[in-house]
């Protein structure tokens, strides 16, 4: 079934520790984002990518970089953990078909000791 | 870049009630808004949308209105149940480009 994977579901790490969450996407869409959401919060744009090779910083950017090596694959890196990285990250995904309705994954809720 | 505001932040309603959340944007460019509803420890999902050449639509107890002078947009549902009470999120987005979310309105339907 086409759908839109989030791995993991949940993580408690420490702090300085680097992590990759990761995101797949089976269908087959160009565009895909990363969001970071407080539980019922607003949604952060951090990250987002037209296609592969290409990414685009959102709002909240900064500590943490993406890559599009395959159009399917969207991993986002945090290179030294924070509790103020404690959040839920959800990532997205959306094809010109439809509108751009943007389908999201299930989230990685982080928590930062 | 465009900015969305929605209001209000939280609603209640009693059970069978209308609910009407609001939201304005600024960016007069953008052409698609759509909202999002998330229940519970859920991810986000699309419930209806609205282009920029049409001033409303109905789907069942949901409906949605543009006034593009004014730049807003509105949410509204009819005859509350319980499944309704979740976090509602506006967009406004320019199609092509990225969404711009409003803060989300927590509603909850009181049965």
């Amino acid at each position: 079934e086409a759908d839109i994977y989030q791995t993991p579901r949940y993580l408690v790490i420490g702090t300085g520790k680097k992590i990759t969450l990761e995101c797949s996407q089976t269908m087959g869409h160009d565009k895909m984002y990363w969001y970071q959401q407080d539980p019922g919060m607003e949604l952060h744009l951090i990250h987002y990518s037209y296609g592969v090779n290409s990414t685009e910083k959102g709002d909240l950017s900064s500590e943490s970089t993406v890559s599009r090596i395959r159009t399917e694959h969207f991993p986002l890196t945090l290179e030294s953990a924070r509790p103020s990285h404690t959040s839920q990250y959800l990532c997205a995904s959306s094809d010109p078909g439809t509108f751009y309705e943007q389908y999201f994954g299930p989230g990685t809720r982080l928590t930062v000791t | 870049g465009e900015n969305v505001e929605q209001h209000p932040s939280t609603l209640s309603v009693q059970e069978g009630d209308s609910a009407v959340i609001k939201c304005t944007y600024s960016d007069s460019a953008s052409n698609y808004f759509p909202w999002y509803k998330q229940e519970l420890g859920k991810r986000p999902q699309l419930i209806i949308d609205i282009r920029s050449n049409v001033g409303e639509k109905k789907d069942q107890r949901i409906a949605v209105t543009l006034n593009k002078t004014a730049k807003h947009f509105s949410l509204h549902i009819t005859e509350t149940q319980p499944e309704d009470s979740a976090v509602y999120f506006c967009a406004a987005t320019l199609v092509g480009n990225q969404f711009y979310f409003g803060t989300g309105t927590s509603l909850t339907v009181i049965p």
